[in-house]
């Protein structure tokens, strides 16, 4: 089955322990992207990919690093979270990079706490 | 100015009626614009793109003005599994792939 796949779906963590997200998508997908959503704002891209070993700033990058080795995972790390990182989170993939009608597809998120 | 801003809602219309949502977008260049849906706690799913002439999937019909730069989509006969919120998404930058989304507008449809 075509998707996209996160892990964990749910964490509550404390300041400063650093964690991982994990993103994994099957359908061979050259662009990856991460979002949060908080209530009102809508989804706000943190980075995106748009290949192997090309990664770049989104809205909101301050607080978290990713890395783009392989062309399926898209890992998202906070180094320290903190408590304003509280978020849904969702990792997407879309076959293409360019612009035009490329449908992303979606994660099914991370709800993170952090305490 | 929000780069896509829609009206958070909540809608809220019985069965059957017929319910319409609208959207507007900052930057001219914006090449393509799509509705999408997130049911509660869910990831977003592509509902619809727009395209310049309009177009329309069974029930839903989605419309793009580029003059007024907004974009709209009209539910007819609404059925209780049509409660959702719908995401307006605009390719933001005429050189790549930049999503950008409204904050959404909330449909509760009622027996």
């Amino acid at each position: 089955e075509a998707q996209v796949t996160q892990n964990p779906r749910y964490l509550i963590t404390v300041t400063g322990k650093k964690l991982t997200v994990t993103c994994s998508q099957n359908m061979n997908h050259e662009y990856m992207s991460w979002y949060r959503q908080d209530p009102g704002l809508g989804l706000r891209q943190i980075y995106y990919s748009m290949n192997v070993e090309v990664t770049d700033k989104g809205d909101v990058p301050e607080g978290y690093k990713v890395s783009r080795k392989e062309k399926r995972n898209f890992p998202l790390i906070l180094e320290s979270p903190s408590p304003n990182q509280t978020s849904l989170y969702f990792c997407a993939s879309s076959l293409y990079s360019w612009p035009g009608y490329n449908e992303q597809f979606f994660g099914p998120g991370t709800r993170l706490t952090v305490l | 100015r929000k780069e896509v801003e829609q009206d958070p809602g909540p809608f809220n219309v019985p069965e059957g009626a017929t319910v319409a949502f609208n959207c507007t977008y900052s930057n001219s260049a914006s090449q393509s614009f799509f509705w999408y849906r997130q049911d509660c706690r869910k990831e977003p799913k592509l509902l619809m793109s727009v395209y310049s002439s309009g177009n329309e999937d069974g029930r839903f019909t989605a419309q793009l003005n580029r003059a007024s730069q907004y974009i709209s989509l009209l539910i007819r006969d609404s059925k209780l599994s049509d409660s959702a919120t719908y995401l307006c998404v605009v390719n933001h930058d005429a050189g790549m792939n930049d999503m950008r989304f409204g904050a959404g507008t909330r449909l509760t449809v009622k027996p």
